[in-house]
């Protein structure tokens, strides 16, 4: 069956970087694009990024641009999603979520990490 | 980029219908049918409702359906049940490898 597991909750100071893996299993992994998505406390879902596993292309929402990082290790089957800078603003869970379009994208995330608590705090 | 605009908050009876609306522009819901609804209950993760405007995953109740309307994407559920009570959320394709969420409605079953 189709799993993402991800890392466990993270606490960080302002200005530190995090780090959140995300390891998939039960399909091909480089058939099937890579989302990440979080939720700040009281706050909505917010699209971050997508990574192609298949060659590791990426696109990032503009909000994010110049502080995440997904990469992705074939060896592994794991996505990774670095965000730096980091600020009590970036507190929330992260997702990471499959395309369900094989070899493609755009049909929606049909399966999901368990969600990553990142918090912020000095 | 704006998130998509949803209500804050929609209500309805055991058995009865309600239309959620997510409205985009003409660079987002307006030019893609990409179109994918999330329910999501807090502390678990969101579960793919609809993808492509109107397709239901396997799995899905058929008292769920989507639909389009120019810039304007709506999730409807009929036959409400008091297991629907949760967080619905849009996401539509913005162009560019990018997408965009609404902001999010919380449904609540009288």
């Amino acid at each position: 069956q189709v799993q993402l597991v991800q890392s466990g909750a993270e606490v960080k100071k302002p200005g530190a970087s995090v780090k959140v893996s995300c390891k998939a299993s039960g399909y091909t992994f480089t058939s099937s694009h890579i989302h990440w998505v979080r939720q700040a406390p009281g706050q909505g879902l917010e699209w971050m990024g997508i990574i192609n596993p298949s060659g590791g292309s990426t696109r990032y929402a503009q909000k994010f641009q110049d502080r995440v990082t997904v990469t992705r290790d074939t060896s592994t089957s794991t996505v990774y999603m670095d965000l730096s800078s980091l600020t009590s603003e970036d507190t929330a869970v992260y997702y990471c979520a499959r395309d369900s379009r094989v070899y493609s994208y755009g049909y929606g995330c049909d399966y999901w990490g368990q969600g990553t608590l990142v918090t912020v705090s000095s | 980029q704006s998130a998509l605009t949803q209500p804050a908050s929609v209500s309805g009876s055991p058995g009865q219908s309600i239309t959620i609306s997510c409205t985009g522009t003409s660079s987002d819901v307006g030019t893609y049918n990409l179109v994918s609804w999330y329910q999501h209950h807090p502390g678990n993760a969101p579960r793919l409702m609809i993808y492509e405007g109107t397709k239901r995953p396997s799995g899905v109740s058929n008292r769920f359906s989507g639909s389009r309307s120019g810039n304007t994407a709506s999730l409807t559920i009929s036959g409400l049940q008091a297991e629907d009570e949760a967080d619905y959320y849009c996401c539509s394709y913005a162009g560019n490898i990018t997408w965009m969420f609404g902001g999010g409605t919380k449904l609540t079953v009288l």
